[in-house]
């Protein structure tokens, strides 16, 4: 049972352009949410958060919105450049239980030049 | 530097050959946290940790075990490996106060034959 899922794969945007990638959770425990972002080769690293008393947060290019009714948030990313191809983990924890972190599977992004 | 060290990075043994797959933090971090990451599935968790001598399953712990003797050191353990857990696994920490992000170390390429 895939508590958190990321639904694309995959995402190829061009330079420049705005990169959405989106996150669905099932369990409405979850109160806090995480991105991550990894690169070949490397452990992924910590991007962006939104606790779920927010709808919204946002750190330089990246953004997160979280739509609790329907229990969906989605990273934007602008202006979208070459060095953010990675791939992009969503996560949620409870507060109830803040050492279970769920992670979805992850969409491939590809910037274009 | 701060950094979560694994080793090894790559690891190709046999079927029901113990291993042990150390991890290290030097951030005096309270929690960490092993997981699997695996195609179209994402990141797993399988054990963790939320203080010395304290430890949890994840979502997957079966064939493995950790412990947690000192607080800079969570080492994986596999009795009997089989090649299901063929796997990507990364060890993360944390503060281990609420939500505070992972830092992750760079992962352990296992094959099992």
């Amino acid at each position: 049972d895939q508590q958190v899922k990321q639904n694309s794969p995959s995402l190829s945007v061009q330079e420049g352009r705005i990169s959405i990638l989106n996150c669905d959770y099932t369990n409405s425990m979850f109160d806090y949410f995480l991105w991550y972002k990894k690169y070949p080769a490397e452990g992924p690293t910590f991007l962006i958060s939104i606790s779920s008393i927010k709808d919204k947060n946002e750190d330089g290019r990246f953004t997160v919105f979280l739509n609790k009714s329907a229990k969906h948030l989605s990273l934007h990313i602008v202006p979208s450049q070459p060095g953010d191809s990675a791939v992009y983990f969503c996560a949620a924890s409870a507060l109830s239980n803040t050492g279970k972190l769920i992670f979805g599977q992850g969409t491939t992004l590809q910037v274009k030049p | 530097e701060a950094q979560v060290t694994q080793n090894p990075r790559y690891l190709i043994t046999v079927t029901g050959k113990k291993l042990t797959v150390t991890c290290s933090q030097n951030m005096n971090h309270e929690y960490m946290s092993w997981y699997r990451q695996d195609p179209g599935l994402g990141l797993r968790q399988i054990y963790y940790s939320m203080n010395v001598e304290v430890t949890d399953k994840g979502d997957v712990p079966e064939g493995y075990k950790v412990s947690r003797k000192e607080k800079r050191n969570f080492p994986l353990i596999l009795e009997s490996p089989s090649p299901n857990q063929t796997s990507l696994y990364f060890c993360a920490s944390s503060l281990g106060q609420n939500n505070s992000p992972l830092h992750f170390g760079n992962g352990t390429r296992l094959t099992v034959t």
